[in-house]
């Protein structure tokens, strides 16, 4: 496709529910992306990826986060055991790796997870 | 620390009349700076990005936005609003960490009145 797109858009899960959010970025974008936007707040960077290599995570909130993009491509975020501080719309972004720099981000619609 | 702070939460405008969304950043060196729009279900969406280069952007959609080091500012402005202007914009910079980190202001929600 042309742009970032994430699956599920929605998601409604059970307090204590693991949950797995998808994003597939745009073809050939090396970096990756994962934001978490609560309601009426800007984003805040979760995690990075440069193809399949995780250069950080210091943004996620707990242990019970975890992301991986294993060929590169298409990453995943998941979420055990969820909270309802969870509840919040998931971005993902990906940019080229270009030398002058900045990269500019394209984000995709993101993921709203609502957990009862 | 780099961080930005959008001074006003909402702003109304009516049609056809300039719009002016505030931002002042903090960075301990020379930023690179951006404004994103959000509209309703739609994912971010880049209106323009300051690098260094011209102080004066000009980005998508009319607006532009003025770098003054001065001010610590980099205000979001377009003379004439449209209906379609209606969403909710992000003042945001970046710093280099190995790759360029984001960092999100809180949000200006416009609202445009026929």
């Amino acid at each position: 496709g042309a742009g970032v797109s994430q699956s599920p858009r929605y998601k409604v899960a059970k307090r204590g529910q693991d949950v797995a959010l998808r994003c597939d970025p745009i073809s050939g974008h090396v970096s990756l992306f994962w934001y978490q936007q609560a309601l009426g707040q800007g984003p805040e960077f979760l995690t990075y990826f440069q193809n399949e290599a995780q250069l950080d995570k210091s943004g996620l909130p707990s242990d019970r986060f975890f992301a991986e993009r294993p060929e590169g491509s298409v990453s995943t975020l998941k979420i055990q055991r969820t909270q309802q501080e969870d509840s919040a719309v998931y971005l993902c972004a990906s940019s080229p790796l270009l030398a002058g720099g900045p990269e500019t981000q394209y984000f995709g619609p993101g993921t709203r997870l609502l957990v009862l | 620390a780099q961080s930005v702070t959008q001074l006003d939460s909402h702003v109304s405008v009516s049609e056809g009349t300039p719009v002016l969304l505030r931002c002042n950043y903090s960075s301990s060196y020379s930023p690179s700076l951006f404004w994103y729009v959000q509209h309703p279900n739609k994912g971010l969406q880049l209106l323009l990005k300051y690098t260094s280069a011209a102080t004066l952007v000009k980005g998508i959609n009319g607006f532009e936005a003025e770098f003054k080091k001065s001010e610590t500012s980099f205000h979001l402005t377009k003379p004439s609003a449209h209906m379609s202007d209606a969403a909710e914009y992000f003042c945001v910079v970046s710093f280099n960490t190995g790759f360029q980190k984001l960092v999100f202001g809180t949000g200006t929600r416009l609202l445009v009145s026929p």
